[in-house]
């Protein structure tokens, strides 16, 4: 069983639709969250931290549930500029490991 | 100009050669990874050094070495390359500081084993 789980997609929505991607992880010390963003044949940015809380950056919001070891992200009114690649990702468990475990990605297409 | 940067960017060789990938960041970040992406199979960890006498096995060492010449450089090794280690590889940096422990990705080296 991989320790961070992503369902790879491909994505196909409508512009202007909303998205949301899941992920699901192993490890329970796991404290930190994140996704990443990958374009086409591009190296993998980080899009936005997830806090427990959850928290929102403009068109998207993203939430954890530790309790079901579950992430989330949604995109509201996409965008066709929003097409890419999404990571899920986690730190490997608690405390400054600095070891981060990528989930497979999710592709998302979105079409004007 | 670009904080973490890879040479080369394409490399085609042959089983059985040595080969060299280069990292450089302009971050002062202490922390430097190495990293493969398959397809299906996600970014997997290959080495990382917190500090230049620092290096650590990540989950898939095997057929790889690392040295960290400096605090600004991190290079990987393939000692005798063969055609499974055909993959992008990406070095990445993070600042101890940063408790987030965002990491931030070179462009990548597009590695062909023939």
């Amino acid at each position: 069983r991989k320790e961070v789980e992503q369902d790879p997609g491909p994505f196909n929505v409508p512009e202007g639709a909303t998205v949301a991607f899941n992920c699901t992880y192993s490890n329970s010390a796991s404290q930190s969250f994140f996704w990443y963003r990958q374009d086409c044949r591009k190296e993998p940015k980080l899009l936005m931290s997830v806090y427990s809380s959850g928290n929102e950056d403009g068109r998207f919001t993203a939430q954890v549930d530790k309790s079901s070891k579950y992430i989330s992200l949604f995109i509201r009114d996409s965008q066709p500029s929003d097409s890419a690649t999404y990571l899920c990702v986690v730190n490997e468990g608690s405390g400054n490991t600095g070891k981060l475990i990528f989930g497979q990605g999710t592709t998302l297409q979105v079409k004007p | 100009d670009a904080d973490v940067t890879q040479t080369p960017r394409n490399r085609i060789t042959k089983t059985g050669k040595r080969i060299m990938l280069e990292c450089s960041q302009t971050k002062g970040h202490d922390r430097m990874y190495w990293y493969r992406q398959d397809p299906g199979l996600g970014l997997r960890l290959i080495y990382y050094s917190f500090d230049v006498k620092d290096i650590n096995k990540g989950e898939i060492s095997d057929g790889y070495s690392v040295s960290r010449q400096a605090q600004a450089k991190f290079s990987l090794s393939l000692e005798s390359a063969i055609p499974n280690q055909t993959a992008l590889y990406f070095c990445a940096t993070s600042d101890l500081a940063d408790n987030q422990e965002t990491q931030y990705f070179g462009p990548g080296t597009r590695l062909l084993v023939l």
